[in-house]
């Protein structure tokens, strides 16, 4: 069973459109991340979360938005899409607890922008 | 913030033969040192990893060195099959819950 779950796996937005990307961890680990990926930055950092509350924040644009509703869900909110955002952005999570540093990634979701 | 050179970016090899990827980085407060395999359409997969409190760590088939005086740290897989071509990408953070900041990744591929 997928211990990480992201969805949707593929999306298709326009530009200026807003969409939610949404992950959920079954591991009990307390802290989460986003990454992204592209072919012009591979695997690049964009925020951290323990416990819900926001660790750190690499992402210099306010269009996107990490949101926490449960301890085992962080979800990403993109607004006004650009085609620049188009990326395979996977989620992670670790445990901080026993001093663990192993972070596991989610299967991705690819998105598009056009 | 930290930054972590990787290379070569990519290395062909014989079936059998090793693979070497080295990396260095700037922030002497990295503790942590990930590696992490790719293939195509999939995630990053963590196979092998090594603390500040280590030199040298060994699995499977792998061995991951660590230099903190040159801060440089690299994988080492013995006796490659096809089965290894794939993307990896080494990593450095500063410990627990803390973001990893990733190398530009190495395409391998073991030619039989």
């Amino acid at each position: 069973d997928p211990k990480i779950i992201q969805k949707p796996k593929y999306l298709v937005a326009v530009t200026g459109s807003e969409k939610i990307l949404i992950c959920e961890q079954y591991l009990g680990h307390n802290a989460m991340y986003w990454y992204r990926q592209s072919a012009k930055k591979p695997l690049e950092f964009m925020f951290s979360y323990s416990y819900q509350k926001l660790m750190d924040n690499q992402t210099a644009s306010s269009r996107f938005q990490p949101q926490s509703s449960k301890k085992n869900h962080l979800d990403l909110q993109i607004t006004a899409l650009k085609p620049d955002d188009s990326a395979t952005y996977f989620c992670a999570s670790s445990q901080e607890r026993l001093g663990g540093y192993e972070q596991y990634f989610g299967p991705g979701t690819r998105l598009t922008v056009l | 913030g930290e930054q972590v050179e990787q290379l070569p970016s990519i290395l062909r090899v014989q079936e059998g033969s090793s693979a070497s990827i080295n990396c260095t980085y700037e922030n002497s407060a990295s503790n942590y040192f990930p590696w992490y395999k790719q293939e195509p359409g999939e995630n990053p997969k963590l196979i092998i990893d090594i603390r500040s409190n280590m030199e040298r760590k060994q699995t499977q088939g792998l061995i991951v060195l660590l230099d903190k005086k040159a801060k440089r740290f690299s994988l080492h897989i013995t006796d490659t099959q096809p089965g290894d071509s794939a993307m990896y990408f080494c990593a450095a953070s500063r410990g627990s819950n803390a973001k990893l900041t990733f190398g530009k990744g190495t395409k391998l591929s073991v030619k039989s």
